[in-house]
C-alpha cells in the first residue's frame, strides 16, 4: 500500500516559475526522502530530511517537513525544461527502515 | 549513474512462466530492496535483503522470492506469472550501517506478461 499521497498529481508550469509539490503520510517516520523519475526509468535520490528537521535546501530544491501535520513539501525554484519528470516522496520508518513511496506528482515544465 | 545495474532491461514472458531478474549493488552497500512499479503508480516495496537474509517483506505472495549473494548482488524470482505482474521492477542498494538509509536505484527491468 502507498503511505504517501502527493498533491497535485500533475503540474504544468512555464520555465522559470517555481514548482511546489506536497506529500502527506500516515505513520511516524524516521526520515522522508524525495526522488525524481524520468520516463519510467530508475529513481534518482534528490534530498532527505530527518524527522527532527523542519527545512532543508539543496541547490534549487527546498524541502519542508511538518511532523505534526504529517506532511512535507518540495519546492523547485526557477524551473527548467530538464526538471520535467515525476517526483515521489518516500517515508522511511521502522526497525528495518522500510521505504514507502507515494503515487507521485508528474511535473511538466514548458520551455 | 548510481552504480546499480539491473538485467535484463526488458523482458516479455507468458502467463504461468517463471522469471529471474538480477541486480548488482553499488560497491560498499550491504542491503538491497526490490520494488514493483505499475504504470502510473509509485514503487511498491516487495522485500529487502540484508547480508543474504530476507529482512522485511511487503504485501506480495510467496511466488515472489529473492536471493542475495555474498557479493551483495541479488535476484528476484517470480513464479507462475500473472498478467498483473507486468510492471517495472526496481532494485535499490543501500548501506544499512548508515543512519540516513539513502537508496540508490538501478534503471529497472520492464517485465511484460502476455
Amino acid at each position: 500500500s502507498q503511505q504517501g499521497e502527493e498533491d497535485p498529481q500533475a503540474l504544468s508550469i512555464q520555465e522559470g516559475e517555481n514548482a511546489t509539490m506536497n506529500c502527506s503520510y500516515k505513520t511516524s517516520i524516521n526520515n522522508l526522502q524525495w526522488y525524481r523519475q524520468n520516463s519510467g526509468r530508475g529513481l534518482v535520490h534528490l534530498i532527505l530530511i530527518r524527522s527532527n528537521e523542519r527545512e532543508k535546501h539543496s541547490g534549487r530544491l527546498r524541502v519542508t517537513l511538518d511532523t505534526s501535520k504529517k506532511s512535507s513539501s518540495l519546492l523547485i525554484t526557477a524551473s527548467r525544461a530538464a526538471d520535467t519528470a515525476s517526483y515521489f516522496c518516500a517515508t522511511v520508518a521502522g526497525g528495518y527502515q522500510k521505504v514507502t513511496f507515494g503515487i507521485g506528482t508528474k511535473l511538466q515544465v514548458i520551455p | 549513474e548510481t552504480g546499480v545495474t539491473q538485467s535484463p532491461t526488458h523482458l516479455i514472458k507468458t502467463r504461468g512462466q517463471q522469471v529471474t531478474l538480477r541486480c548488482s549493488s553499488q560497491s560498499g552497500h550491504n542491503t538491497v530492496s526490490w520494488y514493483q512499479q505499475a504504470l502510473g503508480q509509485g514503487p511498491q516495496f516487495i522485500f529487502q535483503y540484508y547480508r543474504e537474509e530476507e529482512n522485511g517483506r511487503g504485501n506480495f505472495p510467496p511466488r515472489f522470492s529473492g536471493l542475495q549473494f555474498p557479493n551483495y548482488s541479488s535476484e528476484l524470482n517470480v513464479n507462475a506469472l500473472e498478467l498483473d505482474d507486468s510492471a517495472l521492477y526496481l532494485c535499490a542498494s543501500s548501506s544499512r550501517d548508515r543512519a540516513s538509509y539513502e537508496q540508490y536505484f538501478g534503471p529497472g527491468t520492464r517485465l511484460t506478461v502476455t
